[in-house]
């Protein structure tokens, strides 16, 4: 089974700009999360959708958004970047989201 | 609020020696838990979990430890091996939302 694949995999964008990340899960997974790791950070939860709907919120301004489609793949926004946003962005799939989640490779997002 | 708690943001051990990172958590609604494994600059891997219906579960080099009364879960790692320099989360999900809370992570290093 194929695992959990994000694209880009490195991203550089200035100030002020927008942003769209993508996730594509594991087959028959219906859940997808977003998180956001900063150096010295842990994982920082920034929402989870299930079956195209956001199930869950983590505490992120709403700059941040995210959508998932009918094939369960996920996209992630970031409107006017700061330079603060820099950080790996990571998703993860699961078959429920409270279960075992696998990550994919992460997004490396450089804001200058 | 850290529900997820590790304290050692580092940890040094000697190769084929014992490696046990901690955990403590909150939440006593909590009744699952997952370790996982990161590398720089890739996703976290899921490592090993534990049911809160246990208090030990074994696979391989890893065993996770459940100490419920003290809210208190570890990893041991033995004997240690130099692939396992990375930084180990503890997570959990939450029992209302299901969505997963990570700890900040303790970066292991093995010395060779």
């Amino acid at each position: 089974k194929a695992g959990v694949t994000q694209t880009p995999r490195y991203l550089i964008k200035t100030r002020g700009q927008q942003v769209t990340l993508s996730c594509s899960p594991i087959s028959g997974h219906r859940s997808v999360s977003w998180y956001q790791q900063t150096p010295g950070q842990g994982l920082q939860f920034l929402f989870e959708y299930f079956s195209e709907t956001q199930r869950n919120k983590g505490n992120f301004p709403g700059r941040f958004s995210g959508r998932q489609f009918s094939n369960s793949r996920s996209e992630m926004n970031v409107s006017t970047l700061e330079l603060g946003d820099s950080a790996l962005y990571l998703c993860a799939s699961s078959t429920s989201g409270g279960d075992t989640q696998y990550f994919g490779p992460g997004t490396r997002l450089t804001v200058l | 609020d850290q529900q997820v708690k590790q304290n050692s943001p580092s940890l040094s051990v000697q190769e084929g020696r014992i490696s046990i990172l901690n955990c403590d958590y909150t939440n006593s609604m909590f009744d699952y838990f997952l370790w996982y494994k990161k590398y720089p600059a890739e996703g976290p891997t899921f490592l090993i979990s534990i049911s809160s219906i246990k208090d030990k579960n074994e696979d391989g080099r890893f065993t996770v430890f459940l100490n419920k009364s003290a809210k208190h879960l570890s990893l041991h790692i033995v004997p240690s091996q130099p692939g396992d320099s990375a930084v180990y989360f503890c997570a959990a999900p939450t029992a209302l939302n299901e969505k997963l809370t990570f700890g900040t992570g303790t970066r292991l290093t093995i010395i060779p």
